[in-house]
C-alpha cells in the first residue's frame, strides 16, 4: 500500500517570505508526484508534477518541487510569497501499476500581511 | 478551452432525500472521476470511468450511491437516500488517458445534509 504524508497541517508565512510545504510518500518504484493547490470554493488545480528526468521541478505562480528519493520526499517551495497563494495545497501520488491518485490530507497555507 | 463543469455547485437536502450530481468533463477526455472531499481532507476516489465504463468503483458505497456516464461523455452521481455523513464536497475529475497521471478537477457540489 501506499500513503502520502503532509506532515504540517497548517503554516502561516508572512508576505515577500520563503515557502516550504512538506510532503513524504511510501511505496516502492518511483511514483508519479504531483503538487495541487485548492483555493476557497475552487477545483483543484495542478501546480507541477514530477514522472522522470531533473529531480528539480517548476511549476506555475512561481512554486518548484524537488523529488528526493533518498528521503522519499517531493517538498514544494516558493521564494516569495504573495497573499494569494494563501490556499489549501495538496500533495498527490500516483502508482505507475494502476495509476491511481492518491492525496495527502493537505497543508493550509495562510499568508500574512 | 472549457475546464471541468459541475453542477450543482452548493446543494442542501434533508436526511433520507436523494440527490443527483453532474459533471461535464473537458472534451475528448475519455477518463473521467469521481472523489469524495471531507472537510481537513484530500479528495477520495468514488469511481473511475473508461469511456462509458465504470472500470474502478472499489470505493463507492453501492448500497446508496451509483453512477453513470452515458454515451461516454456527462457523468451523474447519485445518492439515495442521503445521510448526515455524506456532507462534504463532490469532486469531478477527467484526464486524457491514464498514462499522462494529470487530472484536471472542476469545481466540486458542496453537499449538506440536514
Amino acid at each position: 500500500a501506499q500513503s502520502v504524508t503532509q506532515p504540517d497541517i497548517h503554516i502561516t508565512v508572512s508576505e515577500g517570505a520563503s515557502l516550504e510545504l512538506r510532503c513524504n510518500y511510501s511505496y516502492g518504484a518511483t511514483p508519479y508526484l504531483f503538487w495541487y493547490v485548492q483555493s476557497p470554493g475552487q477545483g483543484l488545480q495542478l501546480l507541477l508534477k514530477y514522472f522522470s528526468g531533473d529531480t528539480l521541478v517548476q511549476g506555475i505562480k512561481g512554486f518548484e518541487a524537488e523529488f528526493k528519493r533518498s528521503q522519499s520526499s517531493f517538498n514544494l517551495r516558493k521564494p516569495s510569497v504573495h497573499w494569494s497563494d494563501a490556499a489549501e495545497y495538496f500533495c498527490a501520488v500516483v502508482r505507475s501499476n494502476d495509476y491511481k491518485l492518491s492525496f495527502g490530507a493537505g497543508t493550509t497555507v495562510t499568508v500574512r500581511a | 478551452e472549457a475546464g471541468v463543469v459541475q453542477s450543482p455547485r452548493y446543494k442542501i437536502i434533508e436526511k433520507k432525500q436523494p440527490v443527483a450530481f453532474w459533471c461535464n468533463p473537458i472534451s475528448g477526455h475519455n477518463t473521467l472521476y469521481w472523489y469524495l472531499q471531507n472537510l481537513g481532507q484530500g479528495p477520495e476516489l468514488l469511481i473511475r470511468y473508461e469511456n462509458e465504463e465504470a472500470v474502478d468503483d472499489s470505493q463507492l458505497p453501492k448500497d446508496r450511491f451509483s453512477a453513470e456516464r452515458l454515451k461516454g461523455v456527462d457523468s451523474t452521481l447519485k445518492i439515495q437516500p442521503a445521510e448526515l455523513g455524506d456532507s462534504a464536497v463532490y469532486l469531478c475529475a477527467s484526464s486524457s488517458g491514464l498514462a499522462s497521471g494529470e487530472q484536471y478537477f472542476g469545481p466540486g457540489t458542496r453537499l449538506t445534509v440536514t
